[in-house]
């Protein structure tokens, strides 16, 4: 398969741990975006992502979310301290050129707060 | 006033119906739009793209762009029930529209 991986794709934390998301994008690509989805609403961009660097965060909460491209290995979007408002399907993409190219979705990550 | 703003429904149609989806916006310099398909617990899935005013077609699909009204509209010729999806458009640097539920009847 050689579409956006993300894992895990279901994720069960209580208020307080910390959530980890993988995103590995298509081969070939170096640019990857984080947005966020909430029941019956719209995709929300969060940051995006080229190896090793931000090139925009504005769409992400200034505390507790932080979000990583590693020269080797997948992206990260790391939440501390969740709370029960965290809980959202939180999709990958990547691209293979500059800025905001068409982009090509994982399925998602589906994060709940207990 | 969002950027991007979509009519969320809930759409029905029946089968062979032509449905026609959508979306409006605000700043004038977008030139490129997007729509996308998302099935239920999946991704969004890349539909069509349009660079500039007027039509393109994709098989059954058609996207419009109007920008003396700043209109966005996908028309869906001949809907099948596999059509059934949220759609979701979005202008060039990713800002989407809430997306709109389309169910079509067998």
């Amino acid at each position: 398969n050689a579409g956006v991986m993300q894992n895990p794709r279901h994720l069960v934390r209580r208020r307080g741990q910390e959530a980890r998301l993988r995103c590995s994008p298509m081969k070939g690509h170096s640019h990857v975006y984080w947005y966020r989805q909430l029941p019956e609403e719209g995709l929300k961009f969060m940051v995006y992502l080229q190896k090793e660097n931000i090139i925009d965060e504005s769409g992400m909460p200034k505390e507790r979310f932080s979000a990583e491209f590693p020269k080797e290995g997948p992206s990260i979007l790391r939440i501390q301290q969740v709370v029960r408002g965290d809980s959202a399907a939180y999709f990958c993409a990547s691209s293979i050129g500059q800025g905001h190219q068409p982009q090509h979705f994982g399925d998602g990550t589906r994060l709940s707060i207990l | 006033q969002k950027e991007v703003e979509q009519d969320p429904g809930p759409l029905s149609v029946p089968e062979g119906a032509i449905v026609s989806l959508n979306c409006t916006y605000s700043n004038s310099a977008f030139q490129y739009f997007m729509w996308y398909r998302q099935y239920s617990r999946k991704g969004p899935e890349l539909l069509m793209y349009t660079y500039s005013s007027g039509n393109k077609e994709d098989g059954r699909f058609t996207a419009q762009v109007d920008k003396s009204s700043k209109y966005i509209s996908l028309f869906i010729r001949d809907s099948q029930p596999s059509d059934s999806a949220t759609y979701l458009c979005a202008s060039y640097d990713m800002r989407f529209g809430a997306g709109t539920r389309l169910t079509v009847k067998p």
